[in-house]
């Protein structure tokens, strides 16, 4: 079965430093996002980008996030000075065309601010 | 505010028995209801997706139930096992403008499955 990949699969990063977390969708999907999920907690929505834009954030994903489709086949989420609180899991996924696509989620980053 | 909750928050049960998990959402405007299962520490997998006029769909040993009038829904598992254990999770989804969908996720039950 296709899946979604995503690197690292756990990263530790000082507070202040940059953060790239990368993934690689399912390779006939058209819809990419970004979702969250704070141990302990429920996975909360970030973004979602299609046609290489995006077309939906939350008020989550504030001026430190960016998203990114370089080349095609990556998608990548950056933190800008990461602080304490972005310490989390996070889950890229895609779907296909159509609303009522299955949503497929990769692995996750686990990411450790310190 | 969109809200998904589930109930119960944890339940234990032994191989074999059966159990029904229950949720309820006042998400707007409402797409579509789907059910996840989620292994610790592991990515969510789908298990059912439901619109707006189906009121039943299976999937192996699991049956999601919709009653979109009083936005409820439950997954019934038949016949549990062991690697049953994991979170399930109840998501709604809404249509976004540009395509694609926004998941909110329910905070999940987390079920356990014993000898």
């Amino acid at each position: 079965e296709p899946e979604v990949t995503q690197t690292p699969s756990h990263q530790v990063t000082q507070m202040g430093q940059e953060v790239i977390l990368r993934c690689v969708p399912i390779s006939n999907h058209l819809y990419f996002y970004w979702y969250r999920q704070i141990l302990g907690q429920k996975v909360e929505f970030l973004v979602s980008f299609y046609n290489n834009e995006i077309s939906e954030k939350s008020e989550i994903f504030d001026d430190q996030f960016s998203v990114e489709r370089p080349d095609g086949s990556n998608f990548t989420l950056k933190i800008r000075s990461t602080k304490l609180e972005d310490s989390a899991m996070y889950f890229c996924a895609s779907s296909g065309g159509g609303t009522g696509n299955t949503i497929y989620f990769g692995e996750g980053s686990w990411l450790t601010v310190v | 505010k969109n809200q998904v909750e589930q109930s119960p928050q944890s339940l234990i049960i032994l191989e074999g028995k059966n159990c029904t998990l229950q949720c309820n959402y006042t998400v707007s405007p409402f797409s579509n209801l789907r059910w996840y299962k989620q292994d610790t520490g592991r990515g969510p997998v789908s298990l059912t997706i439901m619109t707006f006029s189906e009121n039943t769909k299976s999937n192996g040993r699991y049956t999601a139930t919709l009653d979109a009038d009083t936005k409820q829904s439950s997954l019934h598992i038949t016949a549990s096992q062991l690697s049953d254990s994991a979170s399930y999770i109840c998501v709604v989804s809404m249509i976004l403008t540009g395509g694609g969908n926004k998941l909110t996720f329910g905070t999940g039950t987390q079920l356990k499955v014993e000898l």
